[in-house]
């Protein structure tokens, strides 16, 4: 199974700030990545993902992530934040031809005016 | 167009009770799983489906039973609750395995707190 890393578990930002959530995986198989995001009291949302291709990846609300290879890292950001995306962000991954997704522990980013 | 609908969306139940927390999804999706997220270890597999039919275990699967009898719905059983059993469970769905289908749909989540 796969084992995943988010190097930061609480990222404090300032509105209009960048911010990069990191995260680690441990397997060098052929992988799929995923970004996902969970509001409050909410469900996760899936943010973006990288499947083969271009390893820089665009999602919804102004968010990429690189994919590296050789750093087994899958990197998300946002150029700007907005308080709106004061969330919960789980990096995710799971083995090409594999159903089973394995998470991160998740980062908690809070945007402050 | 509803996708994922978990049933009760938070439950309170005394050690020993057992319950069955519901999942239905309209998408025709063949792979469907339930997680636990407890805070600072993400979300953990309890259980996953492949098809009607078939079933298996995942990461922490102790304490609970699952049936997959339609591709619809994918209940989670509690046979006998314990405090350590408190948790937001949520279901999720996939239309299954392979390069483009791989992006799992998730339910609102279901609080449960054992007392």
């Amino acid at each position: 199974a796969q084992s995943v890393t988010q190097l930061d578990s609480q990222v404090p930002v300032f509105e209009e700030a960048p911010v990069e959530l990191r995260c680690n995986y441990s397997s060098s198989v052929s992988v799929y990545l995923f970004w996902y995001v969970q509001y409050p009291n909410q469900g996760l949302q899936l943010l973006l993902k990288y499947l083969s291709g271009s390893t820089l990846v665009k999602g919804i609300n102004g968010f990429e992530a690189e994919f590296n290879k050789s750093q087994t890292s899958f990197h998300l950001r946002k150029p700007s934040v907005h308080i709106s995306d004061t969330a919960e962000y789980f990096c995710a991954v799971s083995d090409q031809g594999d159903y089973k997704l394995s998470f991160g522990a998740g980062t908690t980013v809070t945007v402050r005016a | 167009n509803a996708g994922v609908t978990q049933t009760p969306k938070f439950q309170v139940l005394k050690t020993g009770q057992s319950m069955t927390l519901q999942c239905a999804q309209d998408m025709n999706h063949e792979y469907m799983s339930w997680y636990r997220q407890d805070p600072g270890m993400g979300l953990r597999l309890i259980h996953y489906s492949v098809g009607a039919g078939i079933t298996d275990q995942g990461e922490v699967p102790n304490g609970y039973n699952v049936s997959r009898s339609t591709t619809e719905d994918f209940p989670l059983r509690l046979l006998s609750a314990a405090p350590s059993q408190t948790s937001v469970y949520f279901c999720a769905s996939s239309r299954g395995a392979g390069v483009w289908n791989t992006e799992a749909f998730f339910g609102q989540g279901t609080r449960l707190t054992v007392v």
